[in-house]
């Protein structure tokens, strides 16, 4: 069966300082990658979405960038963080075309919780 | 734009006290609708999907329901456990190598014992 982790759980950093959060995927291969944010009582909001190693694509003009160094992982970073950076991350994956149908979803991890202070 | 909207934006219930989440969608020819649940400071479990306009799907007090415009998710008799927020989201048509779904802002569901 497939698993997703994200680390950390949460991470408290000062305005300016960098970032670096983790996704990796275990039990399948090639996935299709994504990192969301959700703030507090708001729907998901794509930033991210990579389809293979090296590939990225972003959603929403912003002080993050994502990488994909490794078929599993995927990483979100920034240079310097700002205030409106907080928030609640989630990477997600999900089966890459044409293997997925119509009915496949994606699946999300337990997420990292981001404060800037 | 295609828009998915969920209402109410919060609910709360009496154990045992049945009712049902709304989620309409702008999408046309959309391939597929998806409901997670999402417990407070986790991330968002997959529940169900529905593709075809009649389709239903049920999980213990859960049944989901599909018509060409919207999306049920009806819940019979709720107990404490079932409260969280209940996201709804869509795969838009047309072929997309990233799959991108659109999600609503979610139905904060309560139920008190």
């Amino acid at each position: 069966s497939q698993t997703i982790h994200q680390w950390p759980a949460t991470l408290v950093q000062p305005v300016g300082s960098p970032l670096s959060l983790e996704c990796t995927v275990e039990g399948t291969s090639n996935p299709n990658l994504y990192w969301y944010r959700q703030a507090a009582g708001r729907g998901l909001q794509l930033l991210f979405y990579s389809v293979g190693i090296g590939q990225i694509s972003s959603e929403v003009p912003q002080n993050l960038s994502a990488s994909r160094p490794q078929d599993r992982q995927f990483i979100l970073s920034s240079k310097k963080l700002l205030l409106s950076d907080s928030g609640f991350y989630l990477c997600a994956w999900g089966p890459p075309p044409p293997l997925a149908g119509v009915r496949e979803t994606q699946y999300f991890g337990p997420g990292t919780r981001l404060l800037v202070l | 734009e295609d828009q998915v909207t969920q209402s109410p934006e919060a609910l709360r219930l009496q154990e045992g006290e049945s009712s049902s989440l709304n989620c309409s969608y702008t999408v046309s020819g959309l391939r597929g609708l998806f409901w997670y649940r999402q417990d407070p400071g986790k991330g968002p479990e997959f529940l169900f999907t529905l593709y075809s306009a009649g389709e239903e799907k049920e999980k213990e007090r859960l049944k989901a329901t599909l018509t060409k415009k919207e999306s049920f998710l009806h819940i019979t008799a709720p107990k404490p456990e079932d409260s969280a927020t209940y996201l709804c989201a869509v795969r838009p048509p047309g072929y997309s190598s990233a799959s991108k779904i659109i999600f609503g802002s979610g139905t904060r569901l309560s139920i008190r014992p």
